[in-house]
């Protein structure tokens, strides 16, 4: 079936380093991509999608792109903030549009 | 709009009693969804819904647990009786067709 697998955590970076989580999949069709973040003691938000093969999402600073030839959707920010410090779920939408498939995810820790 | 709300955000029991949470799903939302979130299995989808329709169940770990979505803007998950073992963080999301889900700010529930 579809599965999502994430690169197990926890990061720790120093502030200002360069980010990358990675993340691959396994879907039949063409899925939509998306990148969640949840901050301490908050419900998930949606932080980045793409819903076709080399689309790149990118918000806040955060960017991913769609590569189908690699089947993967890694995460990258070019200087990550102490405000970055979440956890980050990689997330599957299939395209019968059902639920959304869920990584583990990956706890991000920056210090300043 | 107010997005998606739960209630109550805490909620503390003791072993063997009865518990509801609430959700309201964002205006116009044809899916609705609870997960559950612990250390130990991550983020579980527990059951979805499709226009009030319940669509998958699997996830609902057992008999004790039971949803419903009475109408557009309202559904309930309801542990009786609970166990300590179910203390976790619950959450509600909706999202119209196309796939991009909203979540809610959840419930965590502590079962003594």
């Amino acid at each position: 079936g579809d599965s999502v697998t994430q690169m197990e955590g926890p990061v720790t970076l120093s502030e200002e380093a360069f980010l990358t989580i990675n993340c691959t999949y396994t879907a039949t069709g063409y899925p939509s991509l998306f990148w969640y973040v949840q901050y301490p003691g908050e419900g998930l938000q949606l932080l980045l999608k793409a819903t076709k093969a080399d689309d790149k999402g990118s918000n806040k600073g955060f960017e991913a792109t769609y590569r189908k030839e690699t089947t993967s959707f890694h995460l990258e920010k070019g200087s990550v903030q102490v405000s970055d410090s979440a956890v980050y779920f990689c997330a599957l939408g299939p395209q019968a549009g059902t639920a959304l498939i869920f990584g583990k995810g990956t706890t991000l820790s920056v210090s300043s | 709009d107010a997005g998606v709300i739960q209630s109550p955000r805490h909620e503390v029991t003791e072993m063997g009693q009865e518990v509801t949470l609430r959700c309201k799903p964002i205006s116009g939302h044809d899916y609705l969804f609870w997960y559950r979130q612990t250390m130990m299995r991550g983020l579980e989808l527990l059951i979805y819904f499709n226009n009030n329709v319940p669509i998958d169940d699997s996830g609902m770990p057992e008999d004790r647990f039971s949803a419903k979505m009475p109408n557009a803007s309202f559904s309930t998950l309801k542990i009786q009786p609970s166990e300590p073992r179910d203390s976790a963080v619950y959450f509600c999301a909706s999202r119209p067709i196309n796939n991009e889900q909203f979540f809610g700010p959840g419930t965590r529930l502590t079962v003594l």
